[in-house]
């Protein structure tokens, strides 16, 4: 059972560019939650999603974010305009129930605007 | 919302030593307690979970946690590190009215040196 797959590993926007973060849960989870790392940070939560829906986006920034987790396909992370200050680590963690007791985490996306 | 302290930014140790790094919450009420651990430039392995029952938890690679509600703490113990054990290490909690979204702590640099 392969664990929460996120892509790109790293990736490298200029100012103003668009950046999507994707995100495929494990087998059989179909909630997926959202987190940003920001340097010398701990994790803040940003969005939670389950399957077409959004739970709970009370850690996402209102302009310029977005995120979705459609019926088929991976969960995305979408940023449009980015800025300097969404150089982070961008980090999914997915659950086979609604419960953080059983969340699972990727190895991050690590977004790098110049 | 709840608020995680982890004191220590970075903890120095020699191998073979014990060591103990502190973490501790904002809530008065029942929470669920965890430990990651963030090898560099890899996501989030859970080390150990706080769910209910003894306060004493045993996760991987010989660390132990030990529950205090009084206190409002939960500090992550190992009797003895190896050089293995150098990574960052963060605290999270969930939140008491929402089990869908964990509150991370700054986290802890262990620096194991031989």
């Amino acid at each position: 059972n392969a664990g929460v797959m996120q892509n790109p590993r790293h990736l490298v926007r200029r100012r103003g560019q668009e950046a999507r973060l994707r995100c495929s849960p494990m087998k059989g989870h179909s909630h997926v939650y959202w987190y940003r790392q920001l340097p010398e940070e701990g994790l803040k939560f940003m969005v939670y999603l389950q399957k077409e829906n959004i739970i709970d986006e009370s850690g996402m920034p209102k302009e310029r974010f977005s995120a979705e987790f459609p019926k088929e396909g991976p969960s995305i992370l979408r940023i449009q305009q980015v800025v300097r200050g969404d150089s982070a680590a961008y980090f999914c963690a997915s659950s086979p129930t609604g419960m953080n007791t059983e969340a699972f985490f990727g190895q991050g996306t690590r977004l790098t605007v110049v | 919302a709840q608020s995680v302290t982890q004191l220590d930014s970075q903890v120095p140790v020699f191998e073979e030593a014990p060591v103990e790094l502190r973490c501790n919450y904002s809530s008065s009420v029942s929470v669920y307690l965890f430990w990651y651990v963030q090898y560099p430039n890899q996501g989030l392995q859970l080390l150990l979970k706080y769910l209910s029952g003894s306060t004493l938890v045993k996760g991987i690679n010989g660390f132990e946690a030990e529950f205090n509600k009084s206190q409002t703490s939960f500090h992550l113990r190992k009797p003895s590190v190896h050089i293995s054990d150098t990574a960052e290490y963060f605290c999270a909690v969930s939140d008491p009215g929402n089990f869908n979204k964990f509150y991370f702590g700054s986290g802890t640099k262990l620096n194991v040196k031989p």
